[in-house]
């Protein structure tokens, strides 16, 4: 079984210019969530999606977007970067069945860690 | 405004002694809790979970204790090794669907002394 898995593990960009991160779920899995890590300070939720829907977003500004694709793999796309914006950024998958109901554990990448000059 | 809160960034104990990292939350609407553990250059890893329908959930050496009404929840490791030198979140989700967003705390950065 294969991991949750992350491109690139580090980058660099100045201000202004735009990124995007990638991640490959967990196999099997059919939910991707986005955190933003700054330094110090634990995951913080960007958005979640669901059989590639938008399925709720944290406090974070339009230009943070994501995508999910038919096979469950996912981008973040960060626009117009700001010098806050540099911290880890990780991706979660998880399993929710289509009944929904039970919790169940999102499994993290290993994150892309992002520096804007 | 923080909603989970784990207030001593450090804690160092004995190799085979007990660590007890605690946590506390403010949302009323959390009903899962988990714990991860990350070390340097790597993502969280899943360590041990909790509804809030249970008080206790025991895995091995982790143990993770839910009191309700003070809003607080423990990780209990027994016997500490060194190989589980790393910062432990506690992460907590609310909702009746599964996977609501995960709510963490800062982390507390464990060291275990060989």
């Amino acid at each position: 079984e294969t991991g949750v898995t992350q491109s690139p593990t580090h980058l660099i960009k100045t201000r202004g210019q735009q990124v995007t991160l990638r991640c490959s779920s967990q196999s099997g899995h059919n939910t991707v969530s986005w955190y933003q890590q700054a330094l110090g300070q634990g995951p913080q939720f960007i958005f979640q999606y669901y059989r590639e829907e938008e399925n709720g977003r944290g406090n974070f500004p339009p230009r943070f977007s994501g995508l999910q694709f038919p096979n469950y793999s996912s981008e973040l796309n960060v626009n117009a970067l700001e010098l806050d914006d540099s911290a880890l950024y990780l991706c979660a998958s998880s399993l929710v069945p289509a009944s929904g109901g039970n919790k169940e554990t999102q499994y993290f990448g290993p994150g892309t860690r992002l520096l804007v000059l | 405004d923080q909603q989970v809160k784990q207030n001593s960034p450090s804690l160092s104990v004995q190799e085979g002694r007990i660590s007890i990292l605690n946590c506390d939350y403010t949302n009323s609407m959390f009903d899962y809790f988990l714990w991860y553990k990350k070390y340097p250059a790597e993502g969280p890893t899943f360590l041990i979970s909790i509804s809030s329908i249970k008080d206790k959930n025991e895995d091995g050496r982790f143990t993770v204790f839910l009191n309700k009404s003070a809003k607080h929840l423990s990780l209990h490791i027994v016997p500490s090794q060194p190989g589980d030198s790393a910062v432990y979140f506690c992460a907590a989700s609310g909702g009746p669907w599964a996977n609501s967003k995960l709510t963490f705390g800062k982390g507390i950065t464990l060291s275990v002394r060989p």
